[in-house]
């Protein structure tokens, strides 16, 4: 089965940045489009990148994704980390039989 | 303004059966694919599958095939979540979310369903 790996926390000082990996179990990431959800506490999640690296309308250009084939993963990085940021990150993506799957999720800590 | 909302909070027995729905506006209902998700308590997000409202095509992930049943009335725009037999491993939050070619774009609120004896 395909899964998508990230890590469990992550944390940074405001105004830093950081990055959020989501390694690929098999096959190349590259094959199907990545996406990131935010999930701040309490709330559902929201879309903050589609497509490996298009960000949707009223999302900070501080969001940012990446794909990198050498090591199958794909990159969420936030810039000019605010404390708003804080919240847990998804990634997602399709298997070979096009069934959706999400990563573990990446709490993010704003200190 | 697009909205998904989503019926609310429901408290069962085990063995009971339960429908949750997914009422959307402000779009064209049909034009859109609907995914729903599942989070248990204090995990991440599963992706349970999704519905083609325009002639009620289903995709189920295998980990809820033959589990659940998802099911839409393009009459009213309201998409359903439904299970025949709740276990206590069903409690968790459900998401609707109206699906885009890659990933989603509108989410409803999310219902609770509670399984307890």
């Amino acid at each position: 089965n395909f899964m998508l790996t990230q890590p469990h926390s992550v944390s940074e000082s405001p105004g830093k940045t950081v990055t959020i990996s989501c390694t690929g179990s098999s096959g190349s990431i590259a094959s199907n489009y990545v996406q990131w959800y935010q999930q701040r506490p309490g709330s559902a999640p929201t879309i903050v990148i589609y497509e490996d690296n298009q960000r949707p309308s009223g999302v900070p250009d501080r969001f940012s994704g990446s794909i990198d084939n050498s090591s199958n993963s794909a990159s969420l990085t936030i810039s000019g980390l605010k404390t708003e940021d804080e919240a847990d990150y998804y990634c997602q993506s399709d298997d070979s039989s096009e069934n959706w799957v999400f990563g573990g999720g990446t709490k993010l800590t704003v200190l | 303004e697009v909205q998904l909302v989503q019926s609310g909070a429901e408290v069962k027995k085990p063995g009971e059966s339960l429908r949750i729905s997914c009422k959307g506006s402000g779009y064209s209902f049909t034009n859109y694919w609907i995914t729903w998700v599942r989070q248990m308590p204090g995990k991440g997000l599963e992706w349970m599958g999704r519905i083609d409202p325009s002639d009620s095509y289903t995709d189920y992930s295998p980990s809820f095939q033959g589990h659940v049943t998802i099911s839409a009335d393009k009459s009213t725009s309201t998409a359903y979540l439904q299970w025949s037999s709740l276990k206590a491993s069903d409690t968790a939050m459900y998401y609707c979310a109206r699906q885009l070619d890659y990933g989603v774009d509108y989410w409803g609120q999310g219902t609770l369903v509670t399984v307890s004896s």
